[in-house]
């Protein structure tokens, strides 16, 4: 099993429509847990962090659930500039792992 | 303006011709790590450094050397570049290993 899984998509929404990903990491003693957005060739960039008690971003939401080990973004009202590759990132427990674990990301595609 | 700056962008090269790609970071950062990303496999981390003077390998380390002796540069050689390190390559910095990275804008290498 991958230590961070997503589905690779593509997601073909309409303009204004909502839209949520998952993500699964399976190191339960993961700390920390980031949504990075990748435009085509272009380098990653931090969409937001994800906190335990969730966090919003305008239209943005993030989730953790440690139960089952996921966390989601869902995307309100979909604009034709939000398409994108949404990446996934998780930290494990500290120790010798010094380094932050990216998933394969998910494709999203907003149609006018 | 806080920023990762790689250079070059592009490079071609030819299998054995030992090449340089810089990468320097004006946020006092400790952290910066390398990264390559091929279709299908994502963002795979080739080596970190938690500070100056140290520096760890990451999941594909072959092929690749760094160093770290100044805070902000993180140059990543080349030795003998090989077809299969033809990559779109990031830098990245952060304040610590799990702290949310700022990326470079990339640089894409074509080995022949």
């Amino acid at each position: 099993r991958k230590e961070v899984e997503q589905d690779p998509g593509p997601f073909n929404v309409p303009e204004g429509a909502t839209v949520a990903f998952n993500c699964t990491y399976s190191n339960s003693a993961s700390q920390s847990f980031f949504w990075y957005r990748q435009d085509c060739r272009k380098e990653p960039k931090l969409l937001m962090s994800v906190y335990s008690s969730g966090n919003e971003d305008g239209r943005f939401t993030a989730q953790l659930n440690r139960a089952s080990q996921y966390i989601s973004l869902l995307i309100r009202d979909s604009k034709l500039s939000d398409s994108a590759t949404y990446l996934c990132v998780v930290t494990p427990y500290g120790g010798a792992t010094n380094k932050l674990i990216f998933g394969t990301g998910t494709l999203l595609a907003v149609q006018p | 303006e806080a920023q990762v700056t790689q250079n070059p962008r592009y490079l071609i090269t030819v299998t054995g011709k030992k090449l340089t790609v810089t990468c320097s970071q004006n946020m006092n950062h400790e952290y910066m790590s390398w990264y390559r990303q091929d279709p299908g496999l994502g963002l795979r981390q080739i080596y970190y450094s938690m500070n100056v003077e140290v520096t760890d390998k990451g999941d594909v380390p072959e092929g690749y050397k760094v160093s770290r002796k100044e805070k902000r540069n993180f140059p990543l050689i080349l030795e003998s570049p090989s077809p299969n390190q033809t990559s779109l390559y990031f830098c990245a910095s952060s304040w610590r290993w799990n702290s949310p990275l700022h990326f470079g804008n990339g640089t894409r290498l074509t080995v022949t």
